[in-house]
Formats: C-alpha cells, structure tokens, sequence
C-alpha cells in the first residue's frame, strides 16, 4: 500500500538559511500534519491542514509557514534557520473523512542546521 | 505535567515474557487512543487504535478506562522484534473545542525483549 512520502530525507543547513520540506499524503487522504521530534524526544505537533486549509496550530515557530496544495501535497518553510531547529521532522496524513482519525507518518526528513 | 504520561521504563524482559504498559492522560475531552511504535530514527508506526470495549490483535491487547482517563497495552510472548519505544498517543479538541486531529505524544517507554 502506498504511504505517506517526505522529501529530501536528509538536509544540512546552515544558520539563517531557507528550507522547505515536502509531503505527499497517502492517496485519498485530506488531513496532513507536521510534527518535529528533537534528539530524546517525542513528537511535538506542529501545524495541520484539512482540505487545503489550516485547520490546527500547534508549537510552529513566525519563522515557519505551510500549506496544502491543490493535489494535497504540503510544505513547510522555514526560514531563518536556527541551530535549535535540528531534528527530525515526520509528516503524517489520515483520511478524517473516513472518520478514523487515526494518523500514517512518512519516514521522516532530518534536518541539521551548522 | 505532561498531557500524556507513561512508565518511564525502560522495559528488558526475555523472549516470550508478558509486558504491560500504562498511560495516563490529562486531557477529559480527548476522543481517541492509539498505541505507536517507533524504532531508533524511524516514523511513529501505528499499533493499534485503543477502544473503551477493548481490542485485540494478536499477541497485542489495548484496554482504555474513561472513567480513570487510563490506557494500557499488554504484550504477550515476547519477540525480539517487539523491542521499540511504544508511544501513548491521545487525540483530542483543543482548549477552543474548535478543532480535532493533534496527536499529544507520551514520553514513550523503551522495551527491549532479549533470548
């Protein structure tokens, strides 16, 4: 079965550079998610969209934005990158029309910041 | 304190061994449970979904208590590919009740299943 993909799975960059993460929810799904998860910790939810609009807010930094586009895909900006920004970043979708709630990540993009 | 809190852990027990882990969540008007794996640097994998009935699958059971806001997962005969950190994920409204979809994480515990 198709799953949730993420690109770049690895990214290095440096302080107050750009960067953008992307994410192709599974097929048919209209909820996406972004969550960081720093070194020894858990997830942390970040922003969410259903049906191409920002439907929850969670601890996301002014220096990052997202949206869904048209085909569902999602990316998140961030700008101004800090060192403290490191960490993995997962994607997650699900299908909130199908009722279940239930939430299917990507493997993930990890981000290092120098 | 935490929204979602577990047994600190970590969990070593022999191959075939019963392992049992607790929750406890703070949000009341949380909807759904979930229990997620996740391997060193790997996604969040998706377990199973927790009911106030009960639910099971396979060597794997889910209890969920409303009432004392409380979720457990029972492993049966342990494998050494059940070694993981197991999550306590709840899902709930948010303080607005206005929306519904974030998952609140628990700390995890961290089970290591040895021969």
């Amino acid at each position: 079965a198709a799953g949730v993909i993420q690109s770049p799975r690895h990214l290095i960059k440096e302080k107050r550079e750009t960067a953008t993460l992307k994410c192709y929810p599974i097929p048919r799904h209209d909820t996406v998610y972004w969550y960081q998860q720093g070194p020894g910790q858990d997830p942390q939810f970040l922003i969410s969209f259903y049906e191409k609009m920002q439907s929850d807010k969670g601890s996301i930094p002014d220096r990052f934005s997202a949206q869904q586009f048209s085909d569902y895909h999602s990316e998140l900006n961030m700008s101004s990158l800090e060192l403290g920004d490191s960490a993995l970043y997962f994607c997650a979708s699900s299908s909130r029309g199908a009722g279940t709630y239930e939430q299917y990540f990507g493997p993930g993009t990890r981000l290092t910041v120098t | 304190r935490k929204e979602v809190e577990q047994d600190p852990g970590p969990f070593n027990v022999p191959e075939g061994a019963t392992v049992a882990f607790n929750c406890t969540y703070s949000n009341s008007a949380s909807q759904s449970f979930f229990w997620y794996r996740q391997d060193c640097r790997k996604e969040p994998k998706l377990l199973m979904s927790v009911y106030s009935s009960g639910n099971e699958d396979g060597r794997f059971t889910a209890q969920l208590n409303r009432a004392s806001q409380y979720i457990s997962l029972l492993i049966r005969d342990s494998k050494l590919s059940d070694s993981a950190t197991y999550l306590c994920v709840v899902n709930g409204y948010n303080a607005g009740g206005t929306s519904y979809g974030k998952l609140t994480f628990g700390q995890g515990t961290i089970l290591t299943v040895h021969p």
